[in-house]
């Protein structure tokens, strides 16, 4: 069975560009998890996916930062405009809703490096 | 969430059990426990979970004290591969299972 898959593993963009990262989660897993490290810091959780409908987006750190889950399958998380903060380490996991676990499996993250 | 406290590293020579301690003295009655790693450059990855009984799987072992105020992770024969950052992290259940939120973690490091 495939694991999570993000894409890109790298991105090097300069400040003001647009970026968008990829999350594929493991097939018929309806939660779907955005997190993010920046230098540093802790991971920190930035928004939840039930299917397609955002159920938490509280760690959203502003309005640059956008989610989507269109069909419930994969997922995008675009940063525009990209500010220097925002280099770090964005990890996506997923998880089945319903289970005795709920273990989170999570990619191996994208290397997002605003210059 | 309640709020968990680790130490901040650790050693442990290869082959010997590490018994990794976390306290949770505000949890609550529907909070679990959940230990996750995360290996250097990759994403982290579940370990184990309970919630007051011990609990033991094919990764690790966790003990949680009766009062449920505190736990222990238990790697029975550790290896240079267990080297990682672990995450000691209580979570409550809600009906779709929300975030998880990660404090900072104890760096283990497995030595030959």
């Amino acid at each position: 069975e495939a694991g999570v898959t993000q894409f890109p593993s790298h991105s090097v963009i300069e400040k003001g560009q647009t970026v968008t990262l990829r999350c594929d989660p493991i097939s018929g897993h309806d939660n779907l998890y955005w997190y993010r490290r920046v230098m540093g810091k802790e991971i920190k959780f930035l928004l939840h996916f039930v299917k397609e409908s955002k159920q938490d987006e509280s760690g959203m750190p502003n309005n640059r930062f956008l989610a989507e889950r269109t069909g419930g399958t994969y997922s995008t998380l675009k940063v525009q405009p990209a500010e220097l903060e925002d280099s770090g380490v964005y990890f996506c996991a997923s998880s089945q809703v319903r289970g005795r676990y709920n273990e989170q499996f999570f990619g191996p993250g994208t290397r997002l490096t605003v210059l | 969430d309640a709020k968990t406290t680790q130490p901040t590293s650790m050693d442990c020579a290869e082959g010997r059990a590490a018994n990794l301690p976390c306290n949770h003295s505000t949890i609550s009655g529907n909070e679990y426990v959940y230990w996750y790693r995360q290996i250097h450059s990759q994403g982290p990855q579940y370990i184990i979970h309970g919630l007051k009984n011990n609990e033991t799987n094919e990764m690790a072992s966790l003990i949680i004290t009766e009062d449920r105020k505190s736990s222990t992770l238990i790697l029975p024969h550790a290896t240079l591969r267990d080297t990682a950052v672990y995450y000691c992290i209580v979570r409550i259940r809600t009906d779709s299972w929300g975030k998880l939120q990660f404090g900072a973690g104890t760096q283990v490091v497995v030595t030959p």
